[in-house]
């Protein structure tokens, strides 16, 4: 079976510029979620989504905002990229809201370059 | 302001050596998640601890949880090469699968 699935994989923007990033979760499962990795350092909790709806969010600024389809596909979109915005964006799915103590399984992420 | 803190964040080990790895946590949290990363690779779920007292092994990876103490312990019994990668753990103090993680642990094997 596919795991989580990530695009692009790599990204290279310049300051200012909005991006978006893509996840499909693990078939079957219903939520998603959102990290941020800066270089050497361990993933910052962004959003979680499931069903379609925002469960939780993390501390960052309004800039950042995401979704969840239909599919429970997701997309992570960055409004006025700055500088410290390059980082690994790392994409979890998880069958249920993870009360139950579910695994997220992680997908490869997407590279994000701000020049 | 939830903290979680792995020690050491470094560790450069013999093959055939046994080494701990801690994860220190601030807040309440009944299930702990350990994670491996490879260099430019994504997150491998490696254990989740559900209750205090749980213990998992694989391998030569076991991992434990004391949550009276805000302590979990990943045990690394004769190194190998492969084993080399940051370890993290992770905390999800909601129990809604907002994971807090450790800085990792990056643990380099040699011969």
């Amino acid at each position: 079976d596919a795991g989580v699935t990530q695009s692009p994989t790599h990204l290279i923007k310049t300051r200012g510029q909005h991006v978006t990033l893509r996840c499909s979760p693990i078939s079957g499962h219903k939520s998603v979620s959102w990290y941020q990795q800066v270089l050497g350092q361990g993933p910052q909790f962004i959003f979680q989504y499931y069903e379609k709806e925002e469960r939780g969010r993390g501390n960052f600024p309004d800039r950042f905002s995401a979704r969840q389809f239909p599919n429970y596909s997701s997309e992570l979109n960055v409004n006025a990229l700055l500088l410290g915005d390059s980082a690994l964006y790392l994409c979890a799915s998880s069958l249920y809201l993870a009360g139950g103590g579910d695994t997220q399984y992680f997908g490869p992420g997407t590279r994000l370059t701000v020049l | 302001e939830l903290k979680v803190e792995q020690n050491p964040l470094f560790l450069s080990m013999q093959e055939g050596k046994n080494y701990t790895i801690y994860c220190n946590y601030s807040t309440t949290s009944d299930r702990l998640y350990w994670y491996r990363q490879d260099p430019g690779k994504s997150l491998e779920s490696l254990f989740v601890l559900l209750s205090n007292g749980a213990v998992k092994q694989e391998g030569r990876l076991m991992a434990s949880l004391d949550t009276k103490a805000r302590l979990s312990t990943l045990h690394i019994t004769a190194a190998v090469h492969d084993l080399s990668a940051t370890y993290f753990c992770a905390v999800d103090p909601g129990s809604q699968g907002n994971l807090i993680f450790g800085k990792g642990t990056k643990l380099s094997v040699k011969p």
